[in-house]
């Protein structure tokens, strides 16, 4: 099955610089690649997601990058902001052909915005 | 607008006592789901349904019943506690078709003593 490793598991940034999260994938199957914002207390939530036939996507602050050769994906945070501490999760989905397809995460990285 | 609704919110358990952690979704979503998050574990699948009637094992099903009499509900049954199962529990529904978000409830804290 599809494994998801996810680097660093924690990270400490100054307000305004970027923050990076790494993660690779092992299953060449996976072609969609969902990053999750879970903040204390709360249910993790849907940020920014990726397919494999794009090489990179922006949101605002936010970017993800895929590198389907090397099987690894990113996350960019730029001009973080207090509000952007919280712990994020990379995933990676096979392509779906019918049926359910399970949806494999990392392990998580808890990201601090020291003001 | 509630989405995915998880109770209770949190409870302590002693090894052995039986409990069931209730699910309800109100987005008409075929999909359910039921995960545990450990630390350094990230978040591990339990059980999983298509559609009312219809479930299936994940990735860690042992210790844990699940049924879907509704496509709205989606319980989890915890059938003999044990310390093991101690974890926060998140619920989590989606579409079938076209769809790709996974929504999350808000979590349940569990402790087993």
């Amino acid at each position: 099955g599809e494994n998801v490793e996810q680097h660093p598991s924690t990270l400490s940034v100054q307000e305004g610089d970027s923050a990076v999260i790494k993660c690779t994938y092992s299953d060449s199957a996976s072609n969609y690649f969902p990053w999750y914002k879970q903040e204390l207390g709360k249910g993790p939530q849907l940020i920014i997601d990726i397919r494999s036939n794009v090489g990179e996507k922006k949101d605002q602050r936010i970017a993800v990058t895929l590198n389907k050769t090397a099987k690894h994906f990113s996350l960019h945070i730029t001009e973080t902001q207090p509000e952007d501490s919280a712990v994020y999760f990379c995933a990676a989905r096979p392509a779906i052909s019918g049926g359910y397809q399970k949806v494999t995460f990392g392990t998580g990285t808890k990201l601090q915005v020291i003001p | 607008n509630a989405g995915v609704t998880q109770t209770p919110k949190f409870q302590v358990l002693k090894t052995g006592q039986s409990m069931t952690l209730q699910c309800a979704q109100d987005m008409n979503h075929e999909y359910m789901s039921w995960y545990r998050q450990d630390p350094g574990m990230g978040l591990r699948l339990i059980h999983y349904s298509v559609g009312a009637g219809i479930t299936d094992q994940g990735e860690v099903p042992n210790g844990y019943n699940v049924s879907r009499s509704t496509t709205e509900d989606f319980p989890l049954r915890l059938l003999s506690a044990a310390p093991s199962q101690t974890s926060v529990y998140f619920c989590a529904s989606s579409y079938r078709d076209g769809g790709n978000t996974i929504y999350f409830g808000e979590g349940s804290w569990l402790t087993v003593v």
